[in-house]
C-alpha cells in the first residue's frame, strides 16, 4: 500500500519566491496534518484538516502561509513570499478516525525547503 | 496546554547495551502518549502508544515504554540495542478530547557504537 506521498522532496528557492508543497494522504484517511521541523523549534503542527475542512490553523506562522485541501486525496501548503527563516523540513501526515485513540499518524518522507 | 520534555539531546550506547530514553510530559489529566522514531531522511514512524490500562506498553522493534503518572514520565526502553536503532526518537503527547493534535518533544538523537 502506498503511504503518504509528498512532493517535492527537496526545494531550493530564493527569498520572495512562491513555494508550493504537495501531499497525497493514505487513501481512506480522513485527517491530514502539516508539520514543520527545524533544529531550533523541533516539530510544530501548522494546520490540520478533517474531511477536507481545516480544523485548527493556529500553528500557521503568519499570513504568508496558506493550506488547502480541495479533495480527500490532495493537499497543498503554500508560502508566498518565502523567507530564509522558512527553511525547514515540512511533513505531511494522515490518520483515520476521530481522536488520537482511533489511530496513529502516518508521516510522509518530508519536503526539505531551503530559502536563500 | 500540554508539553513534552526530552532532556537528552544526544545519547550514545554500545551495540548490545540497554537503552532508556527519557520523556516527561505536562498535562492536567492522563494524556495519550506516543513514541515515534525518525530515521535519516525519513518521516516519523510510530513505535508505541499509551492510552489507558497497563502502564507498560510494548511496541515494535523490541521497544517498550512505561507510563508513570507520579513522575509524569513515559520513558522508552530497549534491553539490547542494535546498530539499526540509530535514529532520532520523539516523544509526543495528546490531550484527551482535544482532537487529533499531537505535541512533540524536541527529540533525542541515538548513536550506536559498534
Amino acid at each position: 500500500d502506498a503511504g503518504v506521498i509528498q512532493s517535492p522532496r527537496h526545494e531550493v528557492t530564493e527569498m520572495g519566491q512562491e513555494v508550493t508543497l504537495r501531499c497525497k494522504p493514505i487513501s481512506g484517511h480522513d485527517y491530514l496534518f502539516w508539520y514543520r521541523q527545524t533544529m531550533m523549534r523541533g516539530l510544530e503542527l501548522l494546520i490540520y484538516f478533517n474531511n477536507n475542512v481545516p480544523i485548527d490553523d493556529s500553528g500557521m506562522p503568519e499570513d504568508r502561509f496558506s493550506a488547502k485541501m480541495p479533495n480527500a486525496s490532495f493537499s497543498t501548503l503554500k508560502i508566498q513570499p518565502s523567507e530564509p527563516r522558512d527553511s525547514a523540513v515540512y511533513f505531511c501526515a494522515s490518520s483515520l478516525g476521530a481522536g488520537l485513540a482511533a489511530g496513529e499518524l502516518f508521516f510522509g518522507e518530508g519536503s526539505r525547503l531551503t530559502v536563500l | 496546554a500540554q508539553s513534552v520534555t526530552q532532556p537528552d539531546i544526544h545519547i550514545t550506547v554500545s551495540e548490545g547495551a540497554s537503552l532508556e530514553l527519557r520523556c516527561n510530559y505536562s498535562y492536567g489529566a492522563t494524556p495519550y502518549l506516543f513514541w515515534y522514531v525518525q530515521s535519516p531522511g525519513q518521516g516519523l514512524q510510530l513505535l508505541l502508544k499509551y492510552f489507558s490500562g497497563d502502564t507498560l506498553v510494548q511496541g515494535i522493534k523490541g521497544f517498550e515504554a512505561e507510563f508513570k503518572r507520579s513522575q509524569s514520565s513515559f520513558n522508552l526502553r530497549k534491553p539490547s540495542v542494535h546498530w539499526s536503532d540509530a535514529a532520532e526518537y520523539f516523544c509526543a503527547v495528546g490531550a484527551r478530547g482535544g482532537g487529533n493534535k499531537l505535541t512533540f518533544g524536541t527529540g533525542t538523537q541515538l548513536k550506536v557504537e559498534l
